[in-house]
């Protein structure tokens, strides 16, 4: 595709539920990035993959969270047992791995856990 | 660790007039890049414009330009010719370019343009 992708655009889910949130990075983009945007905040850092390296997951905020990527393309962040304070907007982003290359980012997802 | 501020929760300029959006930062690297990304209603992130602390120019993406002063740890945004199409929240972003290449953001600064 021309861009990076996320599903769902929208969830809701009931406070202890799973869920899981999908992002499909722009074609030969081997590195991938996601973030959490609560509202009206800046972008928090949850978890890189670069290409076969061991993925950075320095910025996950608990347990509950984690994330993996099949193949070196699509990757699924899971948050277990919901909490209220995860509503937020989960965004995906994606470059080449030279290191030098800028991140594109997806249109994010917005979750709403009540 | 990098750190990166954004001090202007908040800016409004009038339409054609010009704004400047503050950045500064923190890092004990000599090599590293700086963004400002825009974040409209719709929520997609944009790249406005980046640039390489190694170089001395100031990068320039039409109506866009940065203030880089790599001495004094700032990078600020400046908008010529303000359109109503610029209003957005306005995010700027640090990543090293060895190492890890995650991205430090500030907390955004919302720009209103007014008619």
């Amino acid at each position: 595709g021309a861009g990076v992708s996320q599903s769902p655009s929208n969830k809701v889910t009931e406070k202890g539920k799973d869920v899981e949130l999908r992002c499909d990075p722009i074609s030969g983009h081997t590195a991938l990035y996601w973030y959490r945007q609560s509202l009206g905040q800046g972008l928090e850092f949850l978890i890189y993959f670069q290409g076969n390296s061991a993925p950075d997951k320095s910025g996950l905020p608990s347990d509950r969270f984690s994330a993996e990527r099949t193949g070196g393309s699509v990757s699924t962040l899971t948050i277990q047992r919901t909490q209220q304070e995860d509503s937020a907007v989960y965004l995906c982003a994606s470059s080449y791995e030279t290191g030098r290359e800028t991140q594109y980012f997806g249109p994010g997802t917005r979750l709403l856990v009540l | 660790a990098q750190t990166v501020t954004q001090s202007q929760p908040e800016m409004s300029v009038q339409e054609a007039e010009t704004v400047t959006l503050s950045c500064t930062y923190d890092t004990s690297e000599s090599d590293y890049y700086l963004f400002w990304y825009k974040q409209p209603p719709s929520r997609q992130m944009i790249l406005v414009i980046r640039q390489e602390a190694y170089k001395q120019q100031n990068a320039t993406e039409n109506r866009f330009s940065v203030n880089f002063q790599k001495a004094a740890k700032s990078f600020s945004l400046k908008i010529s010719d303000s359109q109503l199409g610029d209003a957005a929240m306005y995010f700027c972003a640090y990543r090293r370019t060895s190492g890890t290449y995650k991205y430090i953001f500030g907390t955004g600064t919302r720009l209103k343009v007014l008619a």
